[in-house]
């Protein structure tokens, strides 16, 4: 089974500033089926990005994936105060599909 | 768009079964994938398995091999999971998801189960 380990486990910024989430897998995992997802309180996670670096429907261009191998990163480029949220990164190419366990950014 | 609508929470006593049930409408049933992903409280994302509803097939996490069964209804648009031999350690939030291959592109709005003696 393919770990995925997240990094920062938390991460504190200022909206405006930029955050950079890291993501490294145990073994390669293929771009084509690494995913990142949001969760805000009390809500259904929501897919942001798949297949490394594709934004899915509705998603705001602030929001970038990128990586390779067994790392890769969610970048958001100006924080928005609702991007304030956990984040949680999955591969899915081979099962079982695993998820790493979440960076939460919060508000400096 | 696809909607997914699951069913309603569960209060379940160890060692006893609990059966969720996700309707989707909005999309062509037999063109996506449906997983099951559970979230214990102030835990992380788990996924459990998903099914081909076009082709009635199952795969699971080891974890859940043996205890958990998901299955389809084409007729319906609804999907079902069922876990057995519950523990407390099941207490969790589970949702299903469907999307295209493998991907978690849309999802339910989750159902609690809740396991206590």
């Amino acid at each position: 089974e393919i770990v995925l380990t997240q990094s920062p486990g938390t991460l504190s910024l200022s909206p405006g500033e930029r955050a950079t989430l890291s993501c490294r897998a145990s073994e390669s995992v293929s771009s084509s089926y690494l995913a990142w997802f949001q969760q805000r309180p009390g809500q259904a996670p929501r897919l942001l990005i798949y297949g490394g670096s594709s934004r899915a429907t509705g998603i705001p261009d602030r929001f970038s994936g990128s990586g390779s191998g067994t790392d890769f990163i969610l970048t958001i480029s100006r924080l928005e105060p609702e991007d304030f949220a956990v984040y949680y990164c999955q591969h899915y190419g081979t099962s079982p599909y695993t998820f790493g366990q979440g960076t939460k950014l919060e508000i400096k | 768009q696809v909607q997914l609508v699951q069913s309603g929470a569960e209060v379940k006593k160890p060692g006893s079964s609990v059966k969720v049930s996700c309707k989707a409408s909005g999309g062509t049933f037999g063109s996506y994938s449906i997983s099951w992903v559970r979230q214990a409280p102030r835990q992380g994302l788990e996924w459990m398995g998903r099914i081909l509803p076009i082709l009635d097939v199952a795969n699971y996490a080891q974890k859940f091999q043996g205890r958990v069964t998901i299955t389809a209804d084409k007729s319906t648009n609804t999907a079902y999971m069922e876990l057995s031999t519950l523990n407390s350690e099941d207490t969790a939030l589970y949702y299903c998801v469907c999307g295209y291959n493998a991907r978690l592109d849309y999802w339910g709005q989750g159902t609690l189960v809740t396991v206590s003696s």
